[in-house]
């Protein structure tokens, strides 16, 4: 089956830094991949998509590029805020459009 | 749209009492999902329904039964609940990509304490 690897947090940047978050997932076939927000208390939220290679998903300054050659899919945003601070979860469709989540990382900005 | 909506909020049962989770959408989603998520372990999936009246086993599914009532409710029971059940669980729907896929949508989560 599918898994998604992406970086353990927590994350700790100071307002206007800039984000990264590193996904990688292994799978057969193509799947579609995602990043899911949460914030404190309540459910996830879609943040972006990209459905094939060379994609890039992007939201709210938030930027992901499907990267076949490297199964990557690596979050950006290039000026954080406080209000970002949340746990992201990189994941990844397998077979009957079940997903495969990471284990989710936890983005503290501090002013 | 309400969109995803799951009750109760919150859940407090002693091991061995039985309780159900409900959920619906209003989105007309043919795909619904039950997931518990644990701290360091991401979410998992409990159970998964691909349409009204079918239903399959995800990830977890031991001390856990669904019941997927109609296309817009799809329920969640423990029938004997332990404290390895103290979760939070998250319903999710989900509708087809127009480039294939699907995209889920999350309720609120209901945060489960077995004593």
């Amino acid at each position: 089956g599918n898994s998604v690897t992406q970086m353990e947090g927590p994350v700790t940047l100071s307002e206007e830094a800039f984000l990264t978050i590193n996904c990688t997932y292994t799978a057969t076939g193509y799947p579609s991949l995602f990043w899911y927000v949460q914030y404190p208390g309540e459910g996830l939220q879609l943040l972006l998509k990209a459905t094939k290679a060379d994609d890039k998903g992007s939201n709210k300054g938030f930027e992901a590029t499907y990267r076949k050659e490297t199964t990557s899919f690596h979050l950006e945003k290039g000026s954080v805020q406080v209000s970002d601070s949340a746990v992201y979860f990189c994941a990844a469709t397998g077979t009957a459009s079940k997903l495969t989540f990471g284990t989710g990382t936890r983005l503290q900005v501090t002013l | 749209n309400a969109g995803v909506t799951q009750t109760p909020k919150f859940q407090v049962l002693k091991t061995g009492q039985s309780m159900t989770l409900q959920c619906a959408q209003d989105m007309n989603h043919n795909s619904m999902y039950w997931y518990r998520q644990d701290p360091g372990m991401g979410l998992r999936l409990i159970y998964y329904s691909a349409s009204e009246g079918t239903t399959d086993k995800g990830e977890v599914p031991n001390g856990y039964n669904v019941s997927r009532l109609n296309k817009r409710e799809f329920s969640l029971r423990l029938e004997s609940a332990a404290p390895s059940q103290t979760s939070v669980y998250f319903c999710a729907s989900s509708s087809r990509l127009a480039g294939g896929g699907e995209t889920q949508y999350f309720g609120p989560g209901t945060r489960l304490l077995v004593l």
